[in-house]
């Protein structure tokens, strides 16, 4: 079955604690991006990589940190979390190739950062 | 610059009444692609529908319906006889190739559906 996974699903956390959030897809995407939402905000793009070793900032980049040594995994990092990075966080993918392609959600990251 | 723009926050209606959620987008690109979501209480993002700037057909998915007019950069999308299961925050979005390939997403629309 074609997916994006993201673990943990929920996590509740403290100030300043280095968390990761881990997403992989098995479809092959080259594009992966991460976006958190918050009430009232939307969602928002934190960070999306074109491809492997290939990342760049997004709307609201500060505060986290990504990776993509492998095609199928975009982790988003937390170096040291606060709590206005509480929020909902989900990871995307899908292909570059040809027109728009459909992007695929993992189900969510409820983040809680005390 | 590119936006999309949901007017609507919140809008609560009876089972069964019809319903349409608005969405406004700006683009200066010819070719676009618009989008709606919907995210139910779970949390998670279920696609609904994909319509690119070239087909302003209007479509039908069962009690689903949406209405493209590029005249008037909106891509509304109509809800009929509403089921309490319809309850969720809805989502437009809007796509061009030439903004970091990302989707530009308006705020969202919460619907309830009262029984």
């Amino acid at each position: 079955e074609a997916q994006v996974t993201q673990n943990p699903r929920y996590l509740i956390t403290v100030t300043g604690k280095k968390l990761t959030v881990t997403c992989s897809q098995n479809m092959n995407h080259e594009y992966m991006s991460w976006y958190r939402q918050d009430p009232g905000l939307g969602l928002r793009q934190i960070y999306y990589s074109m491809n492997v070793e290939v990342t760049d900032k997004g709307d609201v980049p500060e505060g986290y940190k990504v990776s993509r040594k492998e095609k199928r995994n975009f982790p988003l990092i937390l170096e040291s979390p606060s709590p206005n990075q509480t929020s909902l966080y989900f990871c995307a993918s899908r292909a570059l190739a040809g027109s728009y392609n459909e992007q695929f959600f993992g189900p969510g990251t409820r983040l809680t950062v005390l | 610059a590119q936006k999309v723009t949901q007017a609507q926050t919140e809008i609560s209606v009876v089972e069964k009444e019809d319903v349409t959620l608005d969405c406004v987008y700006e683009t200066r690109d010819t070719t676009y692609y618009l989008f709606w979501y919907k995210q139910p209480p779970s949390g998670e993002l279920v696609f609904l529908i994909r319509r690119n700037s070239f087909d302003e057909q209007n479509e039908i998915s069962g009690r689903y319906s949406w209405n493209f007019q590029k005249s008037t950069s909106s891509f509304n999308f109509t809800i009929t006889a509403s089921q309490v299961v319809d309850s969720a925050v809805y989502f437009c979005a809007l796509y061009n190739a030439g903004n970091n390939r990302k989707l530009i997403w308006g705020l969202g629309t919460s619907l309830a559906v009262n029984p």
